[in-house]
């Protein structure tokens, strides 16, 4: 199993570009999420789904569309970059909303705007 | 509502010497709470997780945590470092009531000199 991936990883946007971060998971898990990680923070949720065709703001959803049309996929989009979207952002899945499971994480996406 | 502090931002210790990460944590109700570690250029890995069973949680690697009730506290120990534990350590805190969302701290770093 791959089990999380995510593409690219590395991307620098000019400011006022957009792009779209892809995530794929082969766990066939319910829930994804999509955080950022700021230097020195740790991760604060953007989006998450809990199945296809659902998805909820997290912490820090501005700037940021999501869609969930199978599964498997959770893209993440950039509409208008800015310099404040610089950051690691890392895809997430997990089976179920039980806390005591695990979320997998993927290896994440380094992402510069300038 | 939910948050976790860690309390040390960098910790450096001698290889084969003991590891501390502390955690405190604040949550109303019974939470759910785990370390990630996240290897440079990597995705996060559980290292282990409390889910209200033993309050002594061993996890991979020789690592294990303590849940203190009474000291609102999680903290991480292993008995003797080793280089390839080099690496970013996040405490974790989440509610069963908050879907399963994750509440990270601001991360460890932890050095090893040989």
């Amino acid at each position: 199993n791959a089990g999380v991936t995510q593409t690219p990883k590395f991307r620098i946007l000019k400011i006022g570009q957009s792009m779209t971060l892809q995530c794929t998971q082969d766990m066939n898990h319910n829930y994804m999420y999509w955080y950022r990680q700021d230097p020195g923070m740790g991760l604060k949720l953007i989006y998450y789904s809990v199945g296809a065709g659902i998805t909820d703001k997290g912490e820090v959803p501005n700037g940021y569309n999501v869609s969930r049309s199978t599964t498997e996929d959770f893209p993440l989009r950039l509409e208008l970059a800015a310099p404040s979207q610089t950051s690691v952002y890392f895809c997430a899945s997990s089976l179920v909303r039980d806390p005591s499971y695990e979320q997998y994480f993927g290896p994440g996406t380094r992402l510069t705007v300038t | 509502a939910q948050s976790v502090t860690q309390l040390d931002s960098h910790v450096s210790v001698s290889e084969g010497t003991p590891v501390l990460l502390r955690c405190n944590y604040s949550s109303s109700y019974s939470p759910s709470l785990f370390w990630y570690v996240q290897h440079p250029n990597k995705g996060l890995q559980l290292l282990l997780k409390y889910t209200s069973a033993a309050t002594l949680v061993k996890g991979i690697n020789g690592f294990e945590a303590e849940f203190k009730k009474s000291e609102t506290s999680f903290h991480l120990t292993k008995p003797s470092a080793h280089m390839s534990d080099a690496a970013e350590y996040f405490c974790v805190v989440t509610l069963e009531d908050a879907g399963n969302m994750l509440t990270f701290g601001g991360g460890t770093r932890l050095m090893v000199k040989p």
